[in-house]
This record gives C-alpha cells, structure tokens and sequence, in this order.
C-alpha cells in the first residue's frame, strides 16, 4: 500500500514564523504535490513537483516555496506565516503516467495566530 | 484553466442510492476522477473513467459521463452510512496529465 506521511496532524503558529510542512512517501512516486483545502473553496493546487529539484508553481503559489532534495519527500515552507495562510495542508504523490492515481496524506491543520 | 463545478450537499436516506453530479469545462480532460474524503482524512481515489466512455461500474459506484454536456456524475447504489464523506470530482487541466483541478466537493450525509 501506498503510504504518504505528513510531518505534522496540528500546528500552531505565530504571525511571521517561517513554518516548514514535510510530506514523505514510500512508493518512488516521481510527482508530489501541495494542495490546501479551506472550507467552500475546495482543494487548491499551490505547488507540484515531477521530480528531484523541479518545481512549478499551481494557482495559488504566493507565500509559498517548496523545496525536493531527494524523490520521497518534498516540503512546502512558509516563509513568514500569515493569519490567511490558516489552513488544512494536504500533500499528494504519484506515478508518471495515466491515469493519473493521487495518494493523499491525512494534512496537516495549520493555525496561524 | 479548467473550472469544476459541483453542489455543495446531498443528504439521503440510508439503502437509497445517491446521484452527485459534476460539470467540467475543459474537455481536453483524458480522465476524469471522483475522490473521497472521510471525516478527518486524505482524500482517497474513489474511481475514474476514460474520456471515451459512457458509463463505467465498480460495484456498488457507477460513474455517467455525457461528453456533449461536459457533465459527469457518481451513482452510488445502497447507500451506507460509511458512505457519508465528501466527494470531490477532478479532471486534468491545460493539456497536463497530472495537474488535476478539483471541484469543491459535495458532503454526502447518511441518514439511518
């Protein structure tokens, strides 16, 4: 089974903290990617990666950066959390190919105070 | 960009079936997806079908696609309590096999 692990349930932050999200996975899956899901809005693709250091950005990149050293874990950083970056913080991985199969985390919920 | 657009709720009575329906605009979309979410989880891949169905059966999950319409649905026969989640509906966008858009997601709740 494929198993994607997040670093962290809960987080409480304060305003201006850098915040570090780690996500692993143990299936050599090439794609990881970063979603945040807020009430009414859905999932919201912030950034994916395909492989070892390559990144693009998803729709909603602002605030954020990410960082793939190696194939199985992939972080998303907050550079200087904010009250709006308050979330639940799901991350994703999957096998190139079609179709395209997304194992989910269970997310982290972030407070930012 | 793609747009995915479903309702918001749907609250039936357990043993009846329930319909969760789904509109998409990019019809570039090869496969379409439905995922679920239970209370406090990850989303977890429910199925999917090819663009070039109609109609794909997983057991109790039947999933219509209507092209012309760009509408898609999920049919889930004998609805169970633990059925009760949120389902999301995805497609691909901008011609990417792996960038999915989401729709918002409709929390079925169960009814005994």
């Amino acid at each position: 089974d494929v198993k994607v692990t997040q670093s962290s349930r809960y987080l409480v932050k304060r305003t201006g903290e850098k915040v570090f999200l780690e996500c692993v996975q143990d299936m050599d899956h090439e794609n990881m990617f970063w979603y945040r899901q807020d009430p009414g809005l859905g999932l919201r693709l912030i950034y994916f990666s395909y492989d070892v250091k390559m990144k693009e950005k998803g729709d909603i990149p602002e605030g954020y950066s990410v960082s793939r050293e190696k194939k199985e874990r992939f972080s998303l950083i907050l550079e200087s959390a904010s009250t709006n970056q308050t979330s639940m913080y799901l991350c994703a991985s999957s096998l190139a190919g079609v179709p395209e199969t997304q194992y989910f985390g269970p997310g982290t919920r972030l407070l930012v105070l | 960009g793609e747009d995915v657009e479903q309702s918001l709720f749907l609250s039936v009575r357990e043993g009846d079936s329930s319909v969760i329906n789904c509109t998409y605009t990019d019809s570039s979309s090869t496969y379409l997806y439905w995922y679920k979410q239970e209370p406090g989880a990850g989303l977890q891949l429910l199925t999917y079908i090819f663009s070039n169905m109609d109609m794909k059966q997983d057991q109790r999950l039947t999933v219509l696609l209507n092209k012309k319409d760009k509408h898609l649905s999920l049919r889930i026969a004998d609805t169970q309590t633990g059925d009760s989640a949120i389902y999301f509906c995805a497609g691909t966008s901008g011609g990417s096999n792996y960038k999915l858009t989401f729709g918002k997601g409709t929390l079925l709740t169960v009814n005994p």
